[in-house]
């Protein structure tokens, strides 16, 4: 079975730095997805970003981009210039391919300091 | 176009009640997932459903959960005679397919808690 690990339960970084937040997940498939999502005190899952496991190029959206090191099963987000409403927990999820449900750690939450 | 959903946001129930959570997707999906999460973990799959078909419930209890999706209406994610260990958040994500390449859409959650 698929694991997803997140090995930092909290994080803290002072506004306007970057930030990385670690995962690291264990599969047998060649063909998946990684994910990660935002959930702020609302509680809504919002996507941040993903990534195809076929793509050798990390994906960026805006500040938000990803290190992907398929051999080492890493997946990290790092996100530039922290603001204030990066404050949330941060889940990263592997699908693999063909599937559909999502396998998720157990979250990092992020703290900005102003 | 609204979004997936989820009513009641938060539910409350005594011991040996029955909690019913509904789910309506984004308009023209047609797949629709639940999860949950309890206090401080990650979100765990439950079970996914398309139109009036389970087809993934590797996630759900043996005993006391089950979830429709029929024709019409919103998806129903039931649990019967619910205990303490039934208070979590319950997600319900969408999907207008199940290919490849489709994202999948998540709710605000219903907060159910069994006192």
């Amino acid at each position: 079975a698929q694991t997803v690990t997140q090995s930092q339960p909290e994080m803290s970084v002072q506004e306007a730095e970057t930030v990385t937040l670690s995962c690291t997940y264990d599969t047998s498939e060649s063909d998946y997805y990684l994910f990660w999502y935002k959930q702020p005190p609302s509680r809504q899952m919002i996507l941040v970003i993903r990534q195809e496991a076929y793509k050798q190029q990390n994906a960026t959206e805006n500040r938000f981009s990803v290190n992907f090191q398929k051999a080492a099963k890493s997946f990290s987000l790092k996100i530039s210039d922290s603001q204030l409403g990066d404050a949330a927990m941060y889940f990263c999820a592997y699908r693999r391919w063909g599937a559909q449900k999502l396998v998720f750690g157990q979250g990092t939450r992020l703290t900005i300091n102003p | 176009n609204a979004g997936v959903m989820q009513n009641p946001r938060h539910l409350v129930r005594r011991r040996g009640q029955e909690a019913r959570l509904r789910c309506s997707p984004m308009k023209g999906h047609s797949h629709v997932y639940w999860y949950r999460q309890l206090p401080e973990e990650g979100l765990k799959f439950m079970v996914y459903l398309q139109k009036e078909n389970i087809i993934d419930e590797s996630g759900m209890p043996k005993e006391r959960f089950s979830a429709e999706f029929p024709k019409e209406g919103p998806s129903i994610l039931r649990i019967q005679q619910v205990v303490r260990g039934d208070s979590a958040a319950y997600f319900c994500a969408s999907s207008l397919d199940g290919g490849p390449n489709t994202e999948a859409f998540f709710g605000q959650g219903t907060r159910l808690t069994v006192v």
